[in-house]
């Protein structure tokens, strides 16, 4: 199904706690993205990152952070900056820049009360 | 930034009717548009794309066409059957950025929820 991972499934967290959601590809993609789903809204590009030790702004980056310290990984962190961070979150991963297909974990539903 | 705009939100046909999903995007740079189905709590799966160097590309019961000077493409679905039911993103992407740098960003349109019913 793809070789990019996600975990975990399911995620609760308490309000005002930073939450680290985890992404690996074993694809050998250099490009590396992360989504929001919200019901109704599409999918929103939170941050991508083309090369190790660089990463971009996505749309609604604010709330969250990355690093990019390896090829195959690229985790999210929900800080408590985030107001409304329940949500569905996906990742994906691309062969190179460009124009390339993306290939999307299983995702994460992080719930936070 | 890219806006792209997707039609209808629901669709709801009868099985071997069908179905057809619009989208509008305001980039003129865009230049490849990929189609996404998303079944109930599944990742998201490409079933089919186009670039700006084609009108039309087909594969089995799907079909995708872009009309460039519009600023608009659409997924055509023949035969529909009842697994076909999920929900349909088109999505569009520049390739390259302000400064010239390619780059594989998509903006994604808000999704088509399609129901065949037996």
């Amino acid at each position: 199904d793809g070789g990019i991972t996600q975990s975990p499934k399911y995620l609760f967290r308490k309000e005002g706690q930073n939450v680290t959601l985890s992404c690996e590809q074993n694809l050998n993609h250099d490009a590396m993205y992360w989504y929001r789903q919200d019901p109704g809204q599409g999918l929103r590009l939170i941050y991508y990152s083309q090369i190790v030790n660089d990463f971009q702004k996505g749309d609604i980056a604010e709330g969250y952070s990355v690093s990019r310290e390896k090829k195959e990984s690229f985790p999210l962190t929900v800080t408590s900056a985030q107001k409304n961070p329940t949500a569905f979150y996906l990742c994906a991963s691309s062969m190179s820049r460009g124009a390339y297909e993306q290939y999307f974990g299983p995702g994460t539903r992080l719930t936070v009360t | 930034g890219e806006n792209v705009e997707q039609h209808p939100s629901t669709l709801s046909v009868q099985e071997g009717d069908s179905a057809v999903i619009k989208c509008t995007y305001s980039d003129s740079a865009s230049n490849y548009f990929p189609w996404y189905k998303q079944e109930l709590g599944k990742r998201p799966q490409l079933i089919i794309d186009i670039r700006s160097n084609v009108g039309e590309k087909k594969d089995q019961r799907i079909a995708v066409t872009l009309n460039k000077t519009a600023k608009h493409f659409s997924l055509h679905i023949t035969e529909t059957q009842p697994e076909d039911s999920a929900v349909y993103f088109c999505a569009a992407s520049s390739g390259v950025n302000a400064g010239g740098t390619s780059y594989g960003k998509l903006t994604f349109g808000q999704g088509t929820i399609l129901t065949v019913h037996p």
